[in-house]
């Protein structure tokens, strides 16, 4: 595909259920970001990664949240143990490089509802 | 830290007419990126401009301009001859480099409504 794509676009998960959220960056693409955006607020930073390396994972919010991208293609953020307050979007985005000349292409999201 | 404030939770603005959406910033760094980014119900967030901040310039993309006030930390966002389409949340966003790469640091958005 052109864009960034996002899977399962809709998730709800009991409270204490594990899940798995999927990223697929655009063909090429070196960098991959995962946000957290909670309802009517911005998208605040989880992790970083430039190919299979996660360079920084100061953003996600506790030891229950996990990323990979081992082949430095897709990843999967992978969260442990749901709780209500894990309810968010979680937007994933790709760029072809790092630096300021290598604008973010965003997925729609994955909307996860903790019930 | 950086950090990026959108003072207005909520506007709206009549079609054909113009709007003009607030942000301000705090950094210490000298060299970074500016974006405003319009996030529809689709959810995507979608780059609507940016602006370098060692160029003195405002970026203008069609009907989009800032007015980007570097000194004050200040880049706002107008709109002009706005269309039903423009409806949506806006968010302004800080771009800094660090030694990982780079992240997007997001204010709180503006949610913009556009009426017949």
């Amino acid at each position: 595909g052109a864009g960034v794509s996002q899977s399962p676009r809709y998730k709800v998960a009991k409270r204490g259920q594990d899940v798995a959220l999927r990223c697929d960056p655009i063909s090429g693409h070196v960098s991959l970001f995962w946000y957290q955006q909670a309802l009517g607020q911005g998208p605040e930073f989880l992790t970083y990664f430039q190919n299979e390396a996660q360079l920084d994972k100061s953003g996600l919010p506790s030891d229950r949240f996990f990323a990979e991208r081992p082949e430095g293609s897709v990843s999967t953020l992978k969260i442990q143990r749901t709780q209500q307050e894990d309810s968010a979007v979680y937007l994933c985005a790709s760029s072809s490089g790092q630096g300021y000349n290598s604008p973010l292409h965003f997925g729609n999201g994955t909307r996860l509802t903790v019930t | 830290a950086q950090t990026v404030t959108q003072s207005q939770p909520e506007m709206s603005v009549q079609e054909a007419e113009t709007v003009t959406l607030s942000c301000t910033y705090d950094t210490s760094e000298n060299n970074y990126y500016l974006f405003w980014y319009k996030q529809p119900p689709s959810r995507q967030m979608i780059l609507v401009i940016r602006q370098e901040a060692y160029k003195q310039q405002n970026a203008t993309e069609n009907r989009f301009s800032v007015n980007f006030q570097k000194a004050a930390k200040s880049f706002s966002l107008k709109i002009s001859d706005s269309q039903l389409g423009d409806t949506a949340m806006y968010f302004c966003a800080f771009m800094t480099t660090y030694q990982a790469g780079t992240a997007l640091i997001f204010g709180k958005g503006t949610t913009l409504s556009v009426s017949s």
